[in-house]
């Protein structure tokens, strides 16, 4: 089955700084990866996804690229602010429609 | 518009008694839904999923199982809670191909078992 491995586990910068958040996978045949943003004691929420037939997304400041023959996939947020303090979780779509996640990045903003 | 609803928010039970979490989708037909565990400050594991009524996939062994005697109903149970079954419990659910893969989660039910 597949399997997302995820890093770093936590992550402090700087506000306005660039976080990056890395995800690999292993199945060649998972074709969507979303990424969720889950606050303490919270459910997790969808921030932005990506299908396999696109190389990079953009959505104002968080950004996410994939590598389809490395089969790693990134997660960019730039001009970080201190309400993106969060935990980040990558994940990946294959068949069956299952949905199978990282372990997750405990991301700090600090201001 | 779709919603999920989850419940309870909060469940404490004995080490050996039974439970049963519910959860149901309104808004939408034939959904895909989903069964993920999160151990306190780790990650989101998938329990069980299922792509139509009466059909359950499991992923990991344990003494959980699950249901969906409804088309946007879906139950997690167990006849003998253990420790290691403490957690934040989530459903989700999602539209099958091809429209939209997108997982939209429940508020999350978190279990402590003593």
């Amino acid at each position: 089955g597949e399997n997302v491995e995820q890093h770093p586990s936590t992550l402090s910068v700087q506000e306005g700084d660039s976080a990056v958040i890395k995800c690999t996978y292993s199945d060649s045949a998972s074709n969507y990866f979303p990424w969720y943003k889950q606050e303490l004691g919270k459910r997790p929420q969808l921030i932005i996804d990506i299908r396999s037939n696109v190389g990079e997304k953009k959505d104002q400041r968080i950004a996410v690229t994939l590598n389809k023959t490395a089969k790693h996939f990134s997660l960019h947020i730039t001009e970080t602010q201190p309400e993106d303090s969060a935990v980040y979780f990558c994940a990946a779509e294959g068949g069956y429609q299952k949905v199978t996640f990282g372990t997750g990045t405990k991301l700090q903003v600090i201001p | 518009s779709q919603t999920i609803h989850q419940w309870p928010a909060t469940l404490v039970q004995p080490v050996g008694s039974p439970l049963s979490l519910e959860c149901t989708v309104e808004g939408t037909s034939n959904p895909n839904l989903y069964w993920y565990r999160q151990a306190a400050g780790r990650g989101l594991q998938l329990l069980f999923y299922s792509v139509g009524i009466g059909q359950i996939s499991s992923e990991v062994p344990q003494n959980l199982s699950a249901s969906r005697p409804q088309d946007r109903q879906f139950i997690l149970s167990s006849k003998k809670l253990l420790l290691s079954d403490s957690g934040f419990y989530l459903c989700a659910w999602s539209v099958p191909r091809p429209l939209n893969e997108k997982l939209f989660f429940g508020s999350g039910t978190q279990l402590s078992v003593l």
